[in-house]
């Protein structure tokens, strides 16, 4: 059972672009919502993360977005550069990832 | 480093062979996991141990035996294992009061031959 829903799973853009990454998830009880960014040959880290009790939290370039009456949450990448290519998940608690975006930043 | 240290990096095993892999953290977490991360799927959740206790397994087989000795040591043991058992198997740490992130190892990329 997949509790949380991300799309899209793969994404292209130019340098400079802003690409945003969407989830999606169904259990009210909820209470943090991080994202990882995972380079090839590593594992996924931690990037920034979201209490449901603010609406955006800014962290450099990158931006999460949150709507609890909708039950979802957005990660936007301002000024994308081509190092920011790598895959993004979602996740909540109780051990549960969104499947992954791979994002590519095109030169 | 990331916190979490994993051995071997690379792991190639024969079907019959029995191996095993090492996880350790020294963040003062005491929570780990066990992840399977294959191409074009999401993180496979495989085992929890919370507290040195393991808390969850998620309908892993057999083939596939988890060890948490202390609260900063994870082991894997594999035997008989499949070629479909070929993955990026990472580890993770995290600390039970949370909620937190996870601290997740660089993985041991296994091949099943």
């Amino acid at each position: 059972q997949q509790q949380v829903k991300q799309s899209p799973q793969s994404l292209i853009v130019q340098k400079g672009g802003i690409p945003i990454i969407n989830c999606a998830y169904e259990n009210t009880a909820f209470d943090y919502f991080p994202w990882y960014q995972q380079f090839p040959g590593k594992g996924p880290a931690l990037l920034i993360a979201i209490r449901p009790d603010v609406s955006e939290k800014k962290e450099g370039r990158f931006t999460i977005s949150f709507n609890k009456s909708a039950k979802q949450f957005s990660l936007h990448i301002m000024d994308s550069q081509p190092g920011d290519s790598a895959t993004y998940f979602c996740a909540a608690p109780y051990s549960t990832f969104g499947g992954g975006t791979r994002l590519m930043v095109k030169p | 480093e990331t916190g979490v240290t994993q051995t071997p990096r690379h792991l190639v095993m024969g079907m019959t062979n029995k191996k095993s892999l090492k996880c350790e953290q020294h963040l003062g977490h005491n929570a780990m996991y066990w992840y399977k991360q294959s191409a074009k799927k999401p993180l496979e959740l495989m085992f929890v141990y919370s507290l040195e206790e393991r808390v969850e397994n998620n309908s892993v087989p057999s083939r596939f035996s988890p060890e948490c000795p202390n609260s900063s040591h994870l082991f894997l043991h594999l035997h008989t294992l499949q070629p479909e058992d070929s993955a990026l198997y990472l580890c993770a740490s995290s600390s039970v009061a949370g909620p937190g992130g996870y601290t997740f190892g660089s993985g041991t990329r296994l091949t099943v031959v």
